[in-house]
């Protein structure tokens, strides 16, 4: 069974700062890789994907992601974030071959401060 | 495309009570449809799966018989909280994929319970 970690439960940035949120992953076989976002009292957008090919995904918003596979990580980036950035961010992997079963980590919250 | 939503956004009922929440795919079949559970500041928990006219997998420690999924048709499903109980008030969200070859859930917008 995978498991994910998302090392920072609260993250707090200024404006038009860089931000890394972090997320490490474990699976005994190949994954697929999620970032997705969500805005209180809302369900989840996807923000990017990793499913094959180039290990950098780019995804809406601005934002990044790099699949490592010896570090087992998939970190999330974006140069400058702005106050709107302000939300919940889920990493999340599936493995291939088990249905689209989606298993979350356990979310990071973005503050962007003026 | 690939939008889903879910009726009601919110709900308030008693205690002792049923509520059924629904879940539809608006612009595509969706073979498989996922309930997940949201606690205040908390991940999201899957609750069960359900595919198009079969009986759902519930993950392990979720009551079936609590929580019934019912997937009719490709387009539709439901999950009823019967005799709800003030520690089931949560946010709830349905996922669902479009079948063979698709690595990615769509997510509705979820559905806040509250229990008197």
């Amino acid at each position: 069974a995978q498991s994910v970690t998302q090392l920072d439960s609260q993250v707090p940035v200024f404006e038009e700062a860089p931000v890394e949120l972090r997320c490490n992953y474990s699976s005994s076989v190949s994954v697929y890789l999620f970032w997705y976002v969500q805005y209180p009292n809302q369900g989840l957008q996807l923000l990017l994907k990793y499913l094959s090919g180039s290990t950098l995904v780019k995804g809406i918003n601005g934002f990044e992601a790099e699949f490592n596979k010896s570090q087992t990580s998939f970190h999330l980036r974006k140069p400058s974030v702005h106050i709107s950035d302000t939300a919940e961010y889920f990493c999340a992997v599936s493995e291939m071959g088990a249905g689209n079963m989606l298993t979350f980590g356990g979310g990071t919250r973005l503050m962007v401060k003026p | 495309g690939a939008v889903v939503s879910q009726h009601p956004s919110r709900v308030i009922c008693k205690s002792g009570t049923s509520v059924k929440i629904e879940c539809r795919s608006l612009d595509f079949q969706a073979t498989t449809m996922f309930w997940y559970r949201q606690f205040p500041k908390k991940s999201l928990m899957l609750m069960a799966t359900s595919n198009e006219g079969s009986k759902a997998t519930y993950e392990q420690g979720v009551e079936k018989d609590k929580f019934l999924i019912n997937h009719a048709s490709l387009t539709l499903s439901t999950l009823t909280v019967t005799s709800a109980h003030p520690e089931d008030s949560s946010f709830y969200i349905c996922s669902a994929d479009t079948g063979a070859g698709s690595y990615e859930q769509y997510f509705g917008p979820g559905t806040r319970l509250t229990v008197t």
